[in-house]
């Protein structure tokens, strides 16, 4: 049972233009949504996260969008960059605060990641 | 952030044989936690591992095959026993610095199992 999703493998757009990446959840106590970029031979590298408590969060070029309703989330990345190039793989956790305390921890669930490859 | 690194880096291994990888940390850090990403595939979480108490297993996951330590709040292990080539990933330990539920991760261990 594949909870998070990423339903595109690989994705390339040219240098300068927006990324998309998407995501879908099935799993309607998720309530924290991460980004994580994972270059060859290293661990992933945290990017950008989001509270279902928000609908949008930005942080540089990385702008993270989240609809509840739809259970769907997308990660846009503009400028696009070619040492943006690598494996995209959004996460989700459950009642993150209340797990924390339990010390339960903050389990993630991870989609299968997305190849972006950015062309100069 | 926090700096992770993991030893080995990577390791081919015998059928049969055990491994055990370690995880060190820059930092105390409550939260400890180890993945697997097989070929091709996500990544999953094996365990939970808190100081002072056992590991927290997910489904799929037991002990006897996948022992966990936790000495220290800078430190833990995983072994990988009797291994098989399903065994074959890339192993991954993390840690949560209570900041928003962000988990930062170590570089991880690339093992083969022929």
């Amino acid at each position: 049972d594949q909870q998070v999703k990423q339903n595109s493998p690989s994705l390339s757009v040219q240098e300068g233009r927006i990324s998309i990446l998407n995501c879908d959840y099935t799993n309607s106590m998720f309530d924290y949504f991460l980004w994580y970029k994972k270059y060859p031979a290293e661990g992933p590298t945290f990017l950008i996260s989001i509270s279902s408590i928000k609908d949008k969060n930005e942080d540089g070029r990385f702008t993270v969008f989240l609809n509840k309703s739809a259970k769907h989330l997308s990660l846009h990345i503009v400028p696009s960059q070619p040492g943006d190039s690598a494996v995209y793989f959004c996460a989700a956790s459950v009642g993150v605060r209340a797990l924390y305390q339990e010390t339960s921890g903050s389990r993630l669930t991870f989609g299968e990641g997305t190849q972006l490859t950015v062309n100069p | 952030s926090a700096v992770i690194s993991q030893k080995p880096s990577r390791d081919i291994c015998q059928r049969g044989t055990s491994l055990t990888i370690q995880c060190q940390v820059d930092s105390q850090v409550t939260m400890m936690f180890w993945y697997r990403q097989q070929p091709g595939q996500s990544l999953t979480l094996i365990a939970t591992a808190n100081q002072g108490s056992e590991a927290t297993y997910e489904s799929g996951f037991v002990i006897d095959k996948f022992p966990i330590s936790r000495p220290n709040l800078t430190f833990s292990t995983l072994t990988v026993s009797n291994m098989s080539p399903e065994d074959s990933s890339i192993y991954l330990c993390s840690v949560d610095r209570g900041a928003l539920d962000t988990q930062y991760f170590g570089p991880g261990t690339r093992l083969t199992v022929l």
